[in-house]
């Protein structure tokens, strides 16, 4: 079956460590994007790709890192630098043009101790 | 950052009851807004994407209409049933290519 995948589902991580977050689909979509939501909030962005090799500030990118060399994969790296790193994240992808409906994953809920 | 607000912020209806939700965004550089229906322990699903002023779509119960010119889209459930609970997003999608989510309408319709 098509579709996104994250992992896990819930991560622990000590203060200060960095985490990766895993993210793939097999929609052969060509942009992927990476939200976070705290509660009370709505889906704010981090970091989005329209294409292999290219990726783009959201607009709470600091802190975070990520990397797009396979159409597949979209890895989001939670840095020691993100102040307040504890939320739930969600992967999603879309296919082109731009505007097409987002296709999203289940989630990782990460919690840093 | 492009403000996208929604109300109410959360809903609590009887089941038969209709009702709506708005969603307001900026009425510049307009791509697109999207409606997404987000279930408690799944993912969030699309439910309409609109993108030309005066659209009107509909699917089942659920309809939504769009004007960019004003900045606003309704979205209407009619005869709330149970498993219409859920968080409604709307999403302002912007002609760079970015998707900004409002935060969300959360409905609860009682049986």
């Amino acid at each position: 079956d098509g579709g996104i995948t994250q992992s896990p589902k819930y991560l622990f991580r000590k203060e200060g460590q960095n985490v990766t977050l895993s993210c793939e689909q097999n929609l052969n979509h060509d942009a992927m994007y990476w939200y976070r939501q705290d509660p009370g909030q709505g889906l704010r962005l981090i970091y989005y790709s329209q294409i292999v090799n290219d990726f783009q500030k959201g607009d709470i990118a600091e802190g975070y890192s990520v990397s797009r060399e396979k159409k597949e994969s979209f890895p989001l790296t939670v840095t020691s630098a993100q102040k307040n790193p504890t939320a739930f994240y969600l992967c999603a992808s879309s296919p082109r043009p731009i505007g097409n409906e987002q296709f999203f994953g289940p989630g990782t809920r990460l919690t840093v101790l | 950052i492009l403000n996208v607000e929604q109300s109410p912020q959360s809903l609590h209806v009887q089941e038969g009851d209709s009702t709506n939700f708005t969603c307001s965004f900026p009425s510049s550089n307009f791509y697109a807004l999207h409606w997404y229906r987000w279930e408690t322990a799944k993912s969030p699903e699309a439910l309409f994407v609109m993108t030309l002023n005066g659209d009107e779509k509909k699917k089942g119960r659920i309809s939504a209409t769009l004007n960019t010119k004003e900045g606003y889209s309704y979205l209407y459930i009619k005869g709330s049933q149970p498993e219409d609970s859920a968080t409604y997003l709307c999403a302002f999608y912007n002609q760079g290519g970015k998707l900004i989510f409002g935060q969300g309408t959360e409905l609860s319709v009682k049986p």
